[in-house]
């Protein structure tokens, strides 16, 4: 059984930084792209990073680039989001999701984690 | 940049067929994927590639795509098919645009 686990999720203050973790099971990892995906209290679902299988692409929406940095580790079937200059906006429920190619480009979503909530808040 | 619109809400009497529909330019010439979020659960896929059932999802479930308009259309409503479908698309300036969500009650 696909499982993925969000972790991480804390209060913080803005300005601050945070590193969001995914632990992945119940499948071959490094076959498949990742995302996180974040949605605001109240609010619709925003795309946030993709990573390809291997690192090697990564890609990010507008509102984190330069601020959030992803990063896989295959051997440890790991996800992470590396999130700095926290503003009050970046408050949410961040979920990892499994691509359903290794490329990320032409896939779907096809397995999401339950979330872990940042909130950013002095 | 590419922008997918989504009703606000819809509401569907027990057993009846409700239609959610996802509208973008030019929007047949993309994959377009359907999700359900029921409440305070995270998302599951219920169409991907415009047509193409998920794993688990019923044949009442179905999706099409032409023109600027994809829909997700579902049969015989019940009341386990309420919740917050978005659909997504994967555009080249964009990335990856989710529609704002429609709130579906079963009712």
């Amino acid at each position: 059984e696909v499982q993925l686990v969000e972790s991480g999720g804390v209060v913080i203050q803005p300005g601050g930084s945070l590193r969001l973790s995914c632990a992945a099971s119940g499948f071959t990892f490094d076959d498949y792209a990742m995302h996180w995906v974040r949605q605001a209290p109240g609010k619709g679902l925003e795309w946030v990073s993709l990573i390809h299988w291997d690192g090697g692409i990564t890609n990010y929406a507008d509102s984190v680039k330069g601020r959030f940095t992803i990063s896989r580790d295959n051997s440890k079937d790991s996800l992470y989001l590396q999130m700095n200059s926290l503003s009050s906006d970046d408050t949410a429920m961040y979920f990892c999701a499994r691509d359903s190619t290794a490329g990320g480009t032409l896939g779907h979503f096809d397995h999401w984690g339950l979330g872990t909530l940042v909130t950013v808040s002095s | 940049s590419y922008e997918v619109t989504q009703p606000f809400s819809v509401s569907v009497a027990l057993g009846q067929t409700a239609t959610i529909t996802c509208g973008g330019y030019n929007i047949e010439s993309k994959h377009v994927h359907w999700y359900l979020q029921k409440a305070g659960q995270a998302p599951t896929l219920v169409i991907y590639r415009d047509t193409i059932r998920a794993s688990g999802i019923p044949e009442r479930f179905t999706g099409s795509n032409s023109g600027n308009m994809a829909t997700l259309t579902f049969s015989g409503a019940q009341a386990g098919d309420d919740g917050d479908y978005y659909c997504q698309v994967w555009d080249s300036t964009t990335a990856w645009v989710f529609g704002g969500g429609t709130r579906v009650t079963v009712l």
